[in-house]
């Protein structure tokens, strides 16, 4: 049973910059996961942030990036704004199957 | 612009079935990967099943294998999600999500006697 794991919740004051990770059960996270981030906030529907590790949709702002840290899928928001305050799951591909973490919840205070 | 909607979604008894339908418009359906994507009430996303371009490979989470079965008809530009033997946990918000993305406003399948 392969379990991807993120931070149940972490805490970024407005203006700051704050890194979600996601680990893999099998061992590092590579390029080859094409590691997906998505946004949920309260009452909506998911909404794709970042795609094979650090692709944006045009829809992506600017701030959110992804990338590959110590062995990890990272999201870095930097100059985080109070609207970000939502739910962030990573979802990782493997070879057919794919699976999505737990969830991050990011409060903005 | 891209847009996915879905449809089907309902209050079913468990064991019985139900079809789940993603009609997409604004790209061309045939040229992506789909995937449906499950949220259980006050839980997180759980990928369900995923088929390519033309159908020719499809995957399940092991929960559903044997039970769901995912299917496109890139005439209609229509995905689908036939579920039978349908079991109380199988509650939830189903989401198409185009992959990479977007994703759709999902629909509600809620499985209670």
């Amino acid at each position: 049973q392969t379990v991807v794991t993120q931070e149940p919740s972490l805490t970024v004051s407005p203006g700051g910059t704050v890194t979600l990770t996601c680990a893999s059960s099998t061992g590092a996270v590579t390029s080859g996961y094409f590691p997906n981030w998505i946004q949920q906030k309260p009452g909506q529907a998911p909404r794709a942030l970042i795609y094979s590790t650090s692709d944006k949709h045009s829809w992506t702002p600017a701030r959110f990036s992804g990338s590959l840290l110590g062995g990890k899928a990272a999201l870095t928001l930097s100059g985080v704004q109070p609207e970000d305050e939502a739910d962030y799951y990573c979802l990782l591909y493997y070879g057919g199957p794919w699976v999505f973490g737990g969830g991050t919840k990011l409060t903005v205070l | 612009q891209v847009q996915l909607v879905e449809s089907g979604g309902g209050v079913v008894q468990p064991g019985r079935s139900l079809r789940l339908s993603c009609a997409a418009s604004g790209f061309t359906f045939s040229a992506y990967r789909m995937n449906w994507v499950r949220q259980a009430p006050g839980k997180g996303l759980e990928w369900v099943a995923f088929i390519l371009y033309d159908g020719s490979n499809k995957y399940y989470t092991d929960s559903v294998k044997g039970r769901f079965s995912i299917s496109r008809d890139n005439s209609k530009n229509t995905l689908y999600l036939q579920m039978n033997s349908l079991r109380i946990e199988d509650t939830g918000i189903y989401y198409c999500a185009r992959d990479p993305g977007p994703w759709g406003q999902g629909t509600l399948v809620t499985v209670s006697s």
